[in-house]
């Protein structure tokens, strides 16, 4: 299969805590992308990184990418009971039109 | 800016019935579109994706099919709908450029059939 896979599966953390959840795959990429899906919602992206990055912020998220292990992982600082959704990550492909996505990490933020 | 609709939001089908999900897209032009399919607690499998005016890929053999009448109208379509047909359809949009671009999605069709 090409599809990534997450981990953990499920996540639940206290308002304040940090949540890391991690990423891997299996085919040669261009990038690596996350997206956030709220219950019942579209997804809504929220961050690439190139396969030339090793890291990228974007306000609370932190997003970091390994290639030698073919490995990302997505750390959301001081979480929200807003930051409650799942999140899952992507594998942007060199050449090709499709975007292969993970089955995703269920994050619950609780207040 | 750019904006993606689609509709119904919530949808009751009998087995054997026909379906019509459309999706438009305003504020870009030659987007690539595309189709998914969500089971409950699940990632996204990509059914259809289009790069251009009826020009579709399908990625998995189903009684579903797609079509793409205007540059920024993608409609799913089934003939006869199965009790597996059930799920989440997401559509999706990108700028043109492959794979690599990231994807802007609607609120989905929630399908249930009956």
């Amino acid at each position: 299969s090409q599809q990534g896979e997450e981990d953990p599966q499920a996540l639940s953390i206290q308002e304040g805590e940090n949540a890391t959840m991690n990423c891997s795959y299996k085919t040669s990429i261009n990038n690596l992308q996350w997206y956030r899906q709220n219950s019942g919602r579209g997804l809504v992206h929220l961050i690439l990184i190139r396969s030339n990055e090793r890291e990228k912020h974007s306000g609370r998220l932190r997003v970091t990418l390994d290639t030698s292990k073919k490995s990302s992982s997505l750390l959301i600082t001081a979480s929200r009971a807003a930051d409650t959704a799942s999140y899952f990550c992507a594998e942007g492909n060199t050449g090709g039109f499709k975007t292969i996505f993970g089955a995703g990490t269920r994050l619950f933020v609780k207040a | 800016s750019q904006t993606i609709h689609q509709w119904p939001a919530t949808l009751v089908q009998p087995v054997g019935s026909p379906l019509s999900l459309e999706c438009t897209v305003e504020g870009t032009s030659n987007p690539n579109l595309y189709w998914y399919r969500q089971a409950a607690g699940r990632g996204l499998q990509l059914l259809f994706y289009s790069v251009g005016i009826g020009q579709i890929s399908s990625e998995v053999p189903q009684n579903l099919s797609a079509s793409r009448p205007q540059d920024r109208q993608f409609i799913l379509s089934s003939k006869k709908l199965l009790l597996s047909d059930s799920g989440f359809y997401l559509c999706a949009w990108s700028i043109s450029g492959g794979g690599n671009q990231p994807q802007h999605f609607g609120d989905g069709t929630r399908l249930s059939i009956l």
